[in-house]
């Protein structure tokens, strides 16, 4: 069962339009809700983070968007780039001694120049 | 500042054989992972190690087993391989429990089973 459901499976966006991933959870536990970015062979690496207690946050072109009462949450980069194109993963952590992060399923972004 | 190394970064095993992944930080974290990721799957935790000398299930743990050697090293072994397992694993590290903070991951192990 997946525990962060993650959409759409993949995204092609011109230079310069926005970038919008989307991701749901079911578990009210979850409290802490990072994006990471991954390059082609490279690991993942942490783009961005939110915890439930604000709606939004931003840095720089990367904003992620969280809606407790409905469980969604979601990633727009704005004015996306070439050197954007990678693969977007949503994840959720959280509960007593959590120590596991639930990631997504990816989103793999192409951003056309 | 090596980070997160994991060797070897390629292998390709027969069925039934066996072999270990070795995964190594200088971070000095207290939390490491080992995540395999497969396409339309995302990444799935297969075991973690929350400090030296404690290990713990994940999601997928079913033919591995782990081993905390010490503070800098977590290894990932298959004891008699299966082409399920063929994947790229991944191992992570994190300063304390992975809802507390950034996970630092290694480049990848991409694993064949025949």
């Amino acid at each position: 069962q997946q525990q962060v459901k993650q959409s759409p499976q993949s995204l092609i966006v011109q230079k310069g339009g926005i970038s919008i991933i989307n991701c749901a959870y079911e578990n009210t536990a979850f409290d802490y809700f990072p994006w990471y970015q991954q390059f082609p062979g490279k690991g993942p690496a942490l783009l961005i983070a939110i915890r439930p207690d604000v709606s939004e946050k931003k840095e720089g072109r990367f904003t992620i968007s969280f809606n407790k009462s409905a469980k969604q949450f979601s990633l727009h980069i704005m004015d996306s780039q070439p050197g954007d194109s990678a693969t977007y993963f949503c994840a959720a952590s959280g509960g007593t001694g959590a120590n596991n992060l639930f990631f997504g399923t990816g989103t793999r972004l192409t951003v056309i120049p | 500042n090596a980070g997160v190394t994991q060797t070897p970064k390629f292998q390709v095993l027969k069925t039934g054989q066996s072999m270990t992944l070795q995964c190594a930080q200088d971070m000095n974290h207290n939390s490491m992972y080992w995540y395999r990721q497969d396409p339309g799957m995302g990444l799935r935790l297969i075991y973690y190690s929350a400090s030296e000398g404690t290990t713990d299930k994940g999601e997928v743990p079913n033919g591995y087993n782990v081993s905390r050697l010490n503070k800098r090293e977590f290894s990932l072994r298959l004891e008699s391989a299966a082409p399920s397992q063929t994947s790229v694993y991944f191992c992570a590290s994190s300063q304390d429990r992975a809802n507390t903070g950034e996970l630092f991951f290694g480049e990848g192990s991409r694993l064949t089973v025949l």
